[in-house]
């Protein structure tokens, strides 16, 4: 059984830039959700998808964006990248929607934000 | 809103020792409660959850946490801690309404010393 893994491990981008950060399930799950950690904190839920749809979401501006693609991994994208959006991006697959599915987490993207 | 509260930042102990990690909740409605372990560059792993029924729950690694309704509260225990639980512990809530998003404390650093 394969867990989830997260590419890349490390990045590092300039302040305006975009970015893309890209999860892949755990095998049979078909719900994923994406948290920010910052330093210091605890992650911060920023959406989850469930069949491809979004299927909830914390409070992110829409420059946070998300895909959920037919074989469930997904991207994570951010648009007009500001220096507050460095952490560590987590993505949690989990089998069906709401409780009480257990989340399974990748090892998370570092981003850095000059 | 739910929020979580970890009531320590840091706490230090000693090897064998036994050691109290504090969590409170506030939320109005039923909720859900986990205990996640990150190691150093690590993303999050499940120590235990409670769901409903016994309100004593064991999980990994010799640890088990009380849920107590009437304080909002569920402290992680471990009897006799080793150098290998050295690591970071978010406590995490989500309600029936979250579609089993997670709310997490700030995260307890617990620091093993031989």
């Amino acid at each position: 059984e394969t867990g989830v893994t997260q590419s890349p491990t490390h990045l590092i981008k300039t302040r305006g830039q975009q970015v893309t950060l890209r999860c892949s399930s755990q095998s049979g799950h078909n719900t994923v959700s994406w948290y920010q950690q910052a330093l210091g904190q605890g992650p911060q839920f920023i959406f989850q998808y469930y069949r491809e749809e979004e299927n909830g979401r914390g409070n992110f501006p829409p420059r946070f964006s998300g895909l959920q693609f037919p074989n469930y991994s997904s991207e994570l994208n951010v648009n007009a990248l500001e220096l507050d959006d460095s952490a560590l991006y987590l993505c949690a697959s989990s089998l069906g929607q709401g409780q009480p599915y257990e989340q399974y987490f990748g090892p998370g993207t570092r981003l850095t934000v000059t | 809103a739910q929020s979580v509260t970890q009531l320590d930042s840091q706490v230090p102990v000693f090897e064998e020792a036994p050691v109290e990690l504090r969590c409170n909740y506030s939320s109005s409605v039923s909720v859900y409660l986990f205990w996640y372990v990150q190691y150093p560059n690590q993303g999050l792993q499940l120590l235990l959850k409670y769901l409903s029924g016994s309100t004593l729950v064991k999980g990994i690694n010799g640890f088990e946490a009380e849920f107590n309704k009437s304080q909002t509260s569920f402290h992680l225990r471990k009897p006799s801690v080793h150098i290998s639980d050295t690591a970071e512990y978010f406590c995490a809530v989500s309600d029936l309404g979250s579609q089993g998003n997670l709310i997490f404390g700030k995260g307890t650093k617990l620091s093993v010393k031989p």
